[in-house]
């Protein structure tokens, strides 16, 4: 089945700064990367997907990039904020029958003053 | 407004015990999934439904069940807690498969 390994597992950056979360998967059939956003206490939320055939995908301070053929896409965060500290996970998925999620373990990000 | 749910909030139960956790939305999602969480292991698929009747093993189904006998609700149930159990229990749900899931509040179950 398919493997996604993050890092950093913790990753403290000043305010301003900007945050780069790293992952990798496996499964060459994956084609859907999913970030969520998990605060103190609360559930994940989505945050940015990106899918296989596109590269790049931005919101606002925060973009995902993708490169198919190392198998690893990253989650960038400029700008940091204090409400931008958190656990942030990646995932990936596949078309087809296998199309559940499979989760990283995880980055708690930290934005000091 | 439309949401997912999850019941009880916290639980605390003894070894060899059933338990059964709760699991409803309100958005006609046909997927549903139940994942677990602990730390340094992220989350962890357990079972998933992706439609009425719809059951299948995730990563870690052992000692776990689920039914789908509509689309609101997929029941957790521990057939015979084990402390290995104790952990943060998340369901949630898409519209369509590879599209965003939504996670509800979670539950916190311990077992003793």
């Amino acid at each position: 089945g398919e493997n996604v390994e993050q890092h950093p597992s913790t990753l403290s950056v000043q305010e301003g700064d900007s945050a780069v979360i790293k992952c990798t998967y496996s499964d060459s059939a994956s084609n859907y990367f999913p970030w969520y956003k998990q605060e103190l206490g609360k559930r994940p939320q989505l945050i940015i997907d990106i899918r296989s055939n596109v590269g790049e995908k931005k919101d606002q301070r925060i973009a995902v990039t993708l490169n198919k053929t190392a198998k690893h896409f990253s989650l960038h965060i400029t700008e940091t904020q204090p409400e931008d500290s958190a656990v942030y996970f990646c995932a990936a998925s596949m078309t087809g029958t296998a199309s559940k999620l499979t989760f990283g373990t995880g980055t708690r990000l930290q934005v000091t003053l | 407004d439309a949401e997912i749910t999850q019941s009880p909030r916290h639980k605390i139960t003894e070894t060899g015990r059933q338990v059964t956790l709760a699991c409803h939305q309100t958005w006609n999602h046909n997927n549903m999934f139940w994942y677990r969480q602990d730390l340094g292991h992220g989350l962890r698929l357990i079972h998933y439904s992706y439609g009425v009747q719809d059951t299948n093993k995730g990563e870690v189904s052992d000692g776990y069940s689920v039914s789908r006998s509509n689309t609101e609700d997929l029941p957790l149930t521990l057939e015979s807690a084990a402390s290995s159990q104790t952990s943060v229990y998340f369901c949630a749900s898409s519209l369509q498969r590879q599209e965003t899931q939504y996670f509800g509040p979670g539950t916190r179950l311990l077992v003793l």
